[in-house]
């Protein structure tokens, strides 16, 4: 079983729909929870960062975390093309030093 | 906000030679970098983690001899790959953690370095 499972996608959602993500863990020693954007060829870019159970939102964004499930999620309000890349759920487990485990991460593709 | 360069961005190198990349924080001092390694349509994988004036510690599987990481001061640390293989194509990226941060602090990407192996 992988750490952190991702659905590889692609997602495609129309143009101002909300696009769901959704990501899974296996360490319930898990502390802080990460979304990273990734356009092709560039590093990674985060997004939001959630450590308490419900919801976060920043913006467009709200992160939810399910500890008792052991499951996080991505909200995208108002899909925009831009919003088309592929997206890195992360874990850190405070056990590990620090080290943040990656999914493989969701293609998410917006179409007009 | 935290600024992370690497260099060089793009690199070319015969099979058989040397690399060395370069990750800065350029506006904050990290005590942890962290380096990975993605091939394509792949996830980022974890090689090491750095600690300033320590030695690093490497991920199950990771050539310690073969990826030799310095991280120096608090601004900078290095990968070289030794005696690069066309199978070490791939694309690095440095990441880190800013000392002030707390336990729940983010790390922040540099913008990679894509290294092909002839």
């Amino acid at each position: 079983q992988k750490e952190v499972e991702q659905n590889s996608g692609p997602l495609s959602v129309p143009e101002g729909a909300i696009a769901s993500l959704n990501c899974t863990y296996s360490d319930r020693g898990s502390q802080s929870f990460f979304w990273y954007r990734q356009y092709s060829g560039k590093s990674p870019e985060l997004i939001m960062f959630i450590y308490s159970n419900g919801d976060k939102e920043d913006g467009r964004f709200t992160a939810q975390l399910n500890k008792a499930s052991q499951y996080v999620s991505l909200l995208i309000r108002d899909s925009q093309p831009s919003d088309s890349a592929t997206y890195l759920c992360a874990v850190r487990r405070y056990s590990s030093a620090s080290k943040i485990i990656f999914g493989s991460g969701t293609r998410l593709s917006i179409r007009p | 906000g935290a600024v992370v360069s690497q260099h060089p961005s793009r690199v070319i190198c015969k099979s058989g030679t040397s690399v060395k990349i370069e990750c800065r924080s350029l506006d904050f001092q990290a005590t942890t970098m962290f380096w990975y390694r993605q091939f394509p349509k792949q996830s980022l994988m974890l090689m090491a983690t750095s600690n300033e004036g320590s030695k690093a510690t490497y991920e199950q599987g990771v050539e310690k001899d073969k990826f030799l990481i310095n991280h120096a001061s608090l601004t900078l640390s290095t990968l070289t790959v030794t005696s690069a293989h066309p199978e070490d194509s791939s694309f690095y990226i440095c990441s880190a953690r800013d000392r002030l941060a707390g336990p729940i602090g983010e790390q922040y990407f540099g913008p990679g370095t894509r290294l092909t192996v002839t």
